[in-house]
């Protein structure tokens, strides 16, 4: 599981701070984007997603922005805890396009 | 209601063997996808399927076969198992099209292969 991290950008901050992990799209044509948490040694876990014809989406301690001028998404994570450790991957899906594809991820590392 | 099982959790193969990886879901899902994970380089798309008997390529679909016979069961052939294939592999299953709720995906908890 740890594996899944290798290589990959990683964002390290304290318990208690807001996390923002970003992440850039490459298709404007996408309508639909996701954010996945994944733990070490399971499978991706959906967090929240949000439609093209939104810009902000808010969850349980969690808001995704969208900026569709820059092809950007984000992930805030509020009052970051130890249990957010973990790989976080976006995903979009063109429209008319069946199946999502997914971004490299970024390692989410959080000192208590 | 298990969600997405994927069967073996762990597997290692000698090169040129064939094995399946077995995927079934029980959410009456019509997309089912098979994903490999490998370090640093996120998920990668294998074979898709957007109903029973229905089935497409993906990203990286060389060395792999798919079929899907019933709605619930999505399985993963290996046909002659070489070392580039040792990798994470997971299956994952959406609503499909018109179902809001399920545009993001479930996935399974991974199958690891190894092969020597």
């Amino acid at each position: 599981g740890e594996s899944v991290g290798l290589h990959l950008p990683t964002l390290s901050v304290q318990e208690g701070d807001n996390s923002i992990i970003n992440c850039a799209y490459s298709n404007s044509a996408s309508d639909y984007f996701i954010w996945y948490k994944q733990e070490s040694g399971k499978g991706p876990q959906f967090i929240i997603d949000i439609r093209s014809n939104m810009d902000k989406r808010q969850g349980q301690r969690v808001t995704v922005l969208l900026n569709k001028t820059v092809k950007h998404l984000s992930l805030q994570i509020a009052a970051t805890q130890p249990g957010d450790s973990a790989v976080y991957f976006c995903a979009e899906r063109i429209g008319g396009s069946y199946i999502p594809t997914f971004g490299r991820g970024t390692s989410l590392i959080v000192h208590p | 209601n298990a969600g997405v099982t994927q069967t073996p959790k762990f597997q290692v193969l000698k090169t040129g063997q064939s094995m399946t990886l077995q995927c079934a879901q029980d959410m009456n899902h019509e997309y089912m996808s098979w994903y490999r994970q490998d370090p640093g380089m996120g998920l990668r798309l294998i074979h898709y399927s957007v109903g029973a008997g229905i089935t497409d390529q993906g990203e990286v679909p060389n060395g792999y076969n798919v079929s899907r016979s019933t709605t619930e069961d999505f399985p993963l052939r290996l046909l002659s198992a070489a070392p580039s294939q040792t990798s994470v592999y997971f299956c994952a299953s959406s609503g499909g099209q018109g179902t809001r709720a399920n545009y993001g995906y479930t996935f399974g908890s991974g199958t690891r292969l190894t092969v020597v």
